[in-house]
């Protein structure tokens, strides 16, 4: 069955270092987002792409960064850890077309120190 | 900017009650209005979406009506069963860039 996957599910980092966060999904869908999750905001748009080379900036884009190399795959690095970006990170994605339904990733729960 | 906001409290309802769940939302209609449902620990899952010229949409024992005028979408689970806690997500999409914008979600206990 096609899904969207996220690694890893948990991570542990120190302020300062790069992160990175996978997302993998097999629908062969155009669109891929990431989302941030925290109590009091709801879900929040990080970075979106609408195809191969296509990156664009959410709502919250700051010190976060994406690079969409394949139609599977929208990595995103956080360039230098800090703790306000302790949070619950989701991808999505979705076929085309803005009416689309978008299917999520379980989610990462990642804490900086 | 635009805003929306659902109700902020849990909502608490005894098991074959009718849940309702409100979308309120600011400045200009979207185009589409999505409802999501999220489980603990889990990404949201999509449940409905409505257009901004329906009124209703039905799926099953779930309903949701949108109102332009009120700037509202309400969401309602008829006949609810314990295994609808969770907690649902509005979102709202307009046709300039395609973007989701989600509410912060209502969360729904349902006690037998």
């Amino acid at each position: 069955d096609a899904e969207i996957t996220q690694s890893p599910r948990h991570k542990i980092t120190e302020t300062g270092r790069q992160v990175t966060l996978a997302c993998h999904q097999t629908w062969n869908h155009n669109n891929m987002f990431w989302y941030r999750q925290d109590l009091g905001h709801g879900l929040r748009l990080i970075h979106y792409s609408y195809g191969v080379q296509d990156t664009n900036k959410g709502e919250v884009s700051d010190g976060y960064s994406v690079s969409r190399s394949n139609t599977e795959d929208l990595p995103l690095t956080l360039e230098s850890a800090a703790s306000s970006q302790t949070s619950v990170y989701f991808c999505a994605s979705s076929r085309g077309g803005p009416q689309e339904t978008q299917y999520f990733g379980p989610g990462t729960r990642l804490l900086v120190l | 900017s635009q805003k929306i906001e659902q109700n902020s409290e849990a909502l608490n309802i005894q098991e074959g009650k009718t849940a309702t769940l409100t979308c309120n939302y600011t400045n200009y209609s979207p185009a589409y209005l999505q409802w999501y449902r999220q489980d603990p620990g889990r990404g949201p899952v999509f449940l409905l979406l409505i257009r901004e010229n329906e009124k209703e949409k039905r799926k099953e024992r779930l309903k949701v009506t949108f109102d332009t005028t009120l700037k509202q979408s309400l969401f309602h689970i008829t006949a609810s069963q314990p295994a609808d806690s969770a907690t649902y997500l509005c979102a709202l999409l307009y046709n300039q860039g395609g973007k989701l914008i989600f509410g912060q979600g209502t969360e729904l206990s349902v006690k037998p």
